[in-house]
């Protein structure tokens, strides 16, 4: 078992570039969450899709990202344009269902930085 | 909205001690989580409770659900350096609910004592 990949591990961009970054979850699963973390409001659920729908986007911060699930083992986060402020680190998750007893497995994430 | 309160935001270990952290929220929750989270990685599931009063263990890990369901416990016993790293609770209100109403704590970072 691969666990969930996230690619790329490190980010750096200047502000008003496009950022994408990618996740494939783990095979079998059904669920793929989008998260962001920073030292000041901790993680944070940006989207979170089930079997390829997004069903709850109300966690993104603006219309600047967007995020798809194109098929059941990639989904990519877009932010465009970048801001100082989406500097973090970006964590994808997956789990076999939707249910409150599928544990969420995260990615080792993309660490985002916007000059 | 809701909100986790996770004590205390660090401390400091001693290789042999025994560790305390704790988490309450402003409401009851219905499902408890403990994740540990390694310096680049993200976090992994150690312990899941899903009961008022429930206390589970795993390994050197021991964690309980409160009675009142405002809060959750964990302790970790006889400490050793690779337990170093962040723990975060998270909690769900609702029941059976989906993994999308999960919210975490901001974490309680264990170091080794200097």
């Amino acid at each position: 078992d691969a666990g969930v990949i996230q690619s790329p591990r490190h980010e750096v961009t200047e502000m008003g570039q496009e950022v994408t970054l990618r996740c494939k979850p783990i095979s079998g699963h059904n669920s793929l969450f989008w998260y962001r973390q920073t030292m000041m409001r901790g993680l944070e659920l940006l989207i979170y899709f089930n079997n390829n729908v997004p069903i709850d986007d109300s966690g993104m911060p603006e219309d600047r990202f967007s995020a798809k699930m194109p098929n059941a083992s990639f989904s990519t986060l877009k932010i465009q344009p970048s801001e100082p402020r989406d500097s973090a680190v970006y964590f994808c998750a997956s789990s076999w269902e939707d249910s409150y007893n599928s544990p969420l497995h995260f990615g080792n994430g993309t660490r985002l930085t916007v000059t | 909205g809701q909100q986790l309160n996770q004590s205390p935001q660090s401390m400091f270990i001693q290789e042999g001690e025994d560790v305390s952290m704790n988490c309450t929220s402003s409401s009851i929750f219905n499902t408890w989580l403990w994740y540990k989270q390694d310096p680049g990685e993200g976090p992994v599931l150690l312990i899941a409770l899903y009961k008022a009063g429930e206390l589970t263990s795993n390994g050197r890990l021991t964690a309980q659900f409160g009675i009142t369901r405002k809060d959750s416990f964990l302790n970790i016993s006889a400490s050793i350096p690779s337990d170093v790293g962040i723990y975060f609770c998270a909690g769900r209100a609702d029941y059976g609910g989906s993994q999308g109403n999960l919210i975490f704590g901001k974490g309680t970072k264990l170091s080794v004592k200097p």
